[in-house]
Order: structure tokens, then sequence, then C-alpha cells
């Protein structure tokens, strides 16, 4: 009953430092997403995928990047850490309709 | 442009009695709308949606909500409050017949139950 999961669950970063957060789901969805929660601003969009091979930016993608290779899996790349980087970032996915979202527990990243 | 709003950051009731937490919506189309719930340092968890039909969506945990196109609101709604609903709620969004892939999150509401 694993659904979608993330890892790590912490992480302190340095600034300038790189990192991968890791995201994979076992429900044979199409779509996938990261998310970023900052207090007071709800959630942003940084990047989806419709499916492997395919990705697209969202709201706010500068600093990030994304691959999706495979059906269950969706990396998400940080590159050169910023302290505006420093969030909550959740990993989704949904299926063909798209009708509901399916979160991960979140990965709370601080930038130093 | 697709938008949702949560007009209270912070929504107290007492144990036993019915709440409310408000959203509305901002669509060109027939919206897609979703309550999520989010517990201290955990994902969001699926509660409700709307997608057609009866304006009265029931979901998890004997939580409701209405959709009222008129108003464009989909207000989230319990008969009676438990301390354990204490948590923060998101309105989402999302309009089919743009063909978006994103959901639209407000920017939630703190519920908090007092005994």
């Amino acid at each position: 009953n694993a659904g979608v999961t993330q890892t790590p669950k912490f992480r302190i970063l340095k600034i300038g430092q790189s990192m991968t957060l890791q995201c994979t789901q076992d429900m044979n969805h199409n779509y996938m997403y990261w998310y970023r929660q900052d207090p007071g601003m709800g959630l942003k969009l940084i990047y989806y995928s419709v499916g492997a091979g395919i990705t697209d930016k969202g709201e706010v993608p500068n600093g990030y990047n994304v691959s999706r290779s495979t059906t269950e899996d969706f990396p998400l790349r940080l590159e050169l850490a910023a302290p505006s980087q420093t969030s909550v970032y959740f990993c989704a996915s949904t299926g063909q309709f798209r009708n509901t979202i399916y979160f991960g527990e979140g990965s709370w990243l601080t930038v130093v | 442009a697709q938008s949702v709003a949560q007009p209270e950051d912070q929504v107290n009731v007492a144990e036993g009695n019915p709440l409310t937490v408000k959203c509305t919506y901002s669509v060109s189309g027939n919206p897609y709308l979703f309550w999520y719930v989010q517990y201290p340092n955990r994902g969001l968890q699926f509660l409700l949606k709307y997608i057609t039909g009866d304006n009265l969506v029931k979901g998890s945990y004997g939580f409701e909500a209405e959709f009222n196109k008129s108003q464009t609101s989909f207000h989230l709604k319990k008969p009676s409050a438990l301390v354990s609903d204490s948590a923060l709620y998101f309105c989402a969004v999302r309009d089919p017949q743009t063909g978006a892939n994103n959901l639209f999150f407000g920017t939630g509401t703190r519920l908090t139950v007092i005994p």
C-alpha cells in the first residue's frame, strides 16, 4: 500500500550544493507532479510530467530540473541551492482522468 | 485564469459544534473541485471531490461539501467537529476544459477544534 514515496524526508543543504529529491509511485499513474509548499502560500507547481519521457514546467520551475525515464520515478534536481529554495516539497501523481491527485509525505529542505 | 480563495486563515470551533471551512473559486469552465487535509509534518490527504452530478458531495471522516455554481463556492462542512479534525485544509480546483494538468490550491485554512 505504498502509493507515492519520497526520499529524503529531511535534508539540510549549504548554499551552492546540489541534490536530488527522489519520488516513486506504484499506482501506474501517467501524471506526476512536484509542488513546493511555503508558509501561507499554498502549493505551487514546479514541474510536471504526463508520461515517461515527457516533462513540462509549472509555475515556479527556476532552479530545478526533472526527468522521467520510467513511469514510476520522477526525481527533482536542485542545482546550486539557494536559501529561497528552503521549503517543503511534495511529489504527487494521478491517473488517466486526473480526478484525484495522491501526494507523498513531503521532503523538508533547508538551505543555509 | 484559475484560482482558489480560502478567505479564512484560521477557523476555531468547539468540539461537537458544526464546522465550515470556506472556499471560492474562479475558472472559465465547469470546475473540478477538491478538498485535501494536511496533518503536521505529513503530506496532503484527499478528502472529497466534485466532478459532476449531485451538488452535495460526501467524503472521508464525515466531511461533506456543497458545490454552489451561482456563488462559485465549495465550502467544506461537518455536522459535529472532533478534536482530531484539527489540521490544515486546502481547497483546490482544476479546469478540465482548458486541458490544464495542474491543480490550483488555496492558501489553506487552519482548523482548530477546541475540547
